[in-house]
């Protein structure tokens, strides 16, 4: 089993949709949950960092946490075109330990 | 917004040949990393380096790569003799790592390597 497995996509939503992104992990030490957006060929960017279970939200963006069934979300409200990038999850166990990342899911929001 | 740099954007290079890519982490960071993507996988972790030393690293880290911080603001990361295998993306990223349970790690924009 991967230790951190996330549905490559491709995921086309129309504009002003709801996009959901998830990722799960075998690994139950995983304390500290990111999600990072990656446009082609460039880094990636931070977009949401979560410490344990639970919800936040900054902006158009949710990251949920459920760490009981190893499972995180990211929603995205009000999805626009400049949201067309693959999504990254990544996740730790200690605050400076080495980023686990998933495949990454290639989000199309089409006008 | 402090930002994390590298050069060059693109490397082009023999095999055999050594190379050395660049980065400048944000400047009140302590924590330092390298990181590759090859084309079509995952991001990977190659390793982790704090207070002039390893404290991390991966099985893909093997002797042909070393780490270095020369000065206060430059991180580098060598390739000894470079394989084929060794294309991919190259990502440093940085860290202040602070007290409590906070931790963001920032990633630079990646140098492309391409061995031929």
């Amino acid at each position: 089993q991967k230790e951190v497995e996330q549905d490559p996509g491709p995921l086309s939503v129309p504009e002003g949709a709801i996009v959901s992104l998830n990722c799960t992990y075998s690994n139950s030490a995983f304390q500290y949950f990111m999600w990072y957006r990656q446009y082609s060929r460039k880094g990636p960017e931070l977009l949401m960092y979560t410490y344990s279970s639970g919800n936040k939200e900054d902006g158009r963006f949710t990251a949920q946490v459920d760490k009981s069934s190893k499972y995180i979300s990211l929603f995205i409200r009000d999805s626009q075109p400049s949201d067309s990038a693959t999504y990254l999850c990544a996740m730790s166990g200690a605050a400076g330990n080495k980023l686990t990342f998933g495949g990454g899911t290639r989000v199309l929001v089409k006008p | 917004e402090p930002e994390v740099t590298q050069t060059p954007s693109h490397q082009v290079t023999q095999m055999g040949q050594e190379v050395i890519l660049r980065c400048v982490p944000i400047s009140n960071h302590l924590y330092f990393y390298w990181y590759r993507q090859i084309l079509g996988q995952k991001v990977e972790f190659l390793v982790s380096f704090y207070n002039n030393e390893i404290s991390e690293k991966s099985e893909i880290f093997d002797d042909q790569f070393s780490v270095e911080r020369p000065d206060g603001s430059n991180f580098t990361l060598k390739i000894r003799s470079t394989k084929l295998e060794d294309s991919a993306m190259y990502f440093c990223a940085s860290s202040l790592r602070l007290t409590g349970n906070t931790d963001t790690q920032y990633f630079g924009p990646g140098t492309r390597l391409t061995v031929l």
